[in-house]
């Protein structure tokens, strides 16, 4: 049972450039979730599923896409990456959205 | 939107000595978490709270959902060095499936 994993683990990106992180968890939850956590600012969200099929908006939403076609999987998406994207993304996952269980986490750094 | 306040923002202590730490929010919450972070890794939860009032323990540690629903406590006795780390609270409204999340609490434990 892996809990909540995250490919790739580090990644740096040219201005401009895209990517796709991928988070897959295997607890059958419902809810997935992806934030950012930067210095000092704790951990902010950036796009959230309640369901497979689902997205919505989180509190720091622009410039970040995501998708949800399989229900363990949940994929945010960099279509023009910026320095200001630089920093570390967390996906986590609930059965019922409260008690969120974490991945490990992958570094970005946007030059 | 909902804010909360954590602190202190750092402490330093003996091994061996009681840690105390809040968090308190600016609305009204259903729900309180805390976590922690070790460096290089994900949360992972360390206690749930539901009910105003409700005081919980895991182990050495212990939460409190205070009963003005705007805060909540962590305290940890008799601290050993693998306590050291981040401890984040998070809180979530009624009907919400989000959280918010502190900015942490950086626990540094001097043997």
């Amino acid at each position: 049972n892996a809990g909540v994993t995250q490919t790739p683990k580090f990644r740096v990106l040219k201005t401009g450039q895209s990517m796709t992180l991928l988070c897959a968890q295997d607890m059958n939850h419902e809810y997935m979730y992806w934030y950012r956590q930067d210095p000092g600012m704790g951990l902010r969200l950036i796009h959230y599923s309640v369901g497979e099929g689902t997205t919505a908006k989180g509190e720091v939403p622009d410039g970040y896409n995501v998708s949800r076609l399989k229900k363990q999987n949940f994929l945010l998406g960099l279509e023009s990456a910026a320095p200001s994207q630089t920093s570390v993304y967390f996906c986590a996952s609930s059965s019922q959205g409260l008690e969120q269980y974490f991945g490990p986490g992958t570094r970005l750094t946007v030059t | 939107g909902q804010q909360l306040n954590q602190s202190p923002q750092s402490m330093f202590i003996q091994e061996g000595e009681d840690v105390s730490m809040n968090c308190t929010s600016s609305s009204i919450f259903n729900t309180w978490l805390w976590y922690k972070q070790d460096p290089g890794e994900g949360p992972v939860l360390l206690i749930a709270l539901y009910k105003a009032g409700e005081l919980t323990s895991n182990g050495r540690l212990t939460a409190q959902f205070g009963i003005t629903r705007k805060d909540s406590f962590l305290n940890i006795s008799a601290s050993i060095p693998s306590d050291v780390g981040i401890y984040f609270c998070a809180g979530s409204g009624a009907g919400s499936y989000q959280l918010t999340f502190g900015k942490g609490t950086k626990l540094s434990v001097i043997p």
